[in-house]
């Protein structure tokens, strides 16, 4: 168990509707990450917040936003769905660098998003 | 082209057998990072390097910044090794860039 919690596990849901995706980090966290994994794209970034403030913004498209909230947890909402959302959403937290410049990142289990 | 390119794509081993990861990347960064995900799907981070050689039980991880280039290094390897490994790029602006990742299997 990596201490990050992440749900829903599964969601299913149609074209053109709207998901939250819920992220909290291991405990005392401060930066959260969000990844997206498709079967036809592999792993890509999203988007890293780092408590609170958007810190890096990868691949994430307009219709995708995400927020960190004052507890630190994290979620993630995809709007106007499309076929091609479907993936399996990851975040991942970490207490940030250490003194020796490493960053360890924890991962949750993912939610499975299947749009139909 | 992809920024992070890695191989081989799919590896079979025995076990016991010594294993080799390969990771070339093209971006500037400030860390190269490896991560194993397991059949059910969950991603575990098993290393984070920005220079020479890290190494934790039966996994070594060396990088050399010069070539572009990382190693994954199993040694005595067993079945439960069996994953996927992906390696990933991060630059300062805190942009990640992922391989294709490569799956592993180790028979018995």
């Amino acid at each position: 168990d990596s201490g990050v919690t992440q749900t829903p596990k599964h969601l299913i849901t149609a074209t053109g509707q709207r998901v939250t995706l819920r992220c909290s980090p291991r405990s005392g966290d401060l930066s959260v990450y969000w990844y997206q994994q498709s079967l036809d794209q592999g792993l890509q970034f999203l988007i890293q917040y780092y408590n609170g403030e958007e810190r890096a913004k990868g691949n994430i498209l307009e219709r995708f936003s995400a927020q960190q909230f004052p507890d630190l947890h994290s979620e993630l909402n995809l709007s106007s769905l499309e076929l091609g959302d479907s993936a399996l959403y990851f975040c991942a937290s970490s207490v940030g660098l250490d003194r020796a410049g490493n960053e360890k990142l924890f991962f949750g289990s993912g939610t499975q998003l299947s749009v139909l | 082209k992809n920024e992070v390119e890695q191989s081989p794509q799919n590896l079979t081993a025995q076990e016991g057998e010594f294993i080799t990861i390969n990771c070339s990347y093209s971006v500037g960064i400030s860390a190269l990072h490896w991560l194993q995900q397991h059949p059910g799907g969950g991603i575990v981070s098993l290393f984070m390097l920005s220079s020479g050689k890290k190494k934790h039980g039966r996994l070594i991880a060396t990088i050399n910044i010069q070539e572009k280039h990382s190693s994954l290094h199993i040694t005595a390897s067993h079945p439960r090794d069996s994953a996927v490994y992906i390696c990933a790029a991060s630059n300062t602006g805190n942009q990640f860039y992922f391989g294709t990742g490569t799956s592993l299997t180790v028979i018995p």
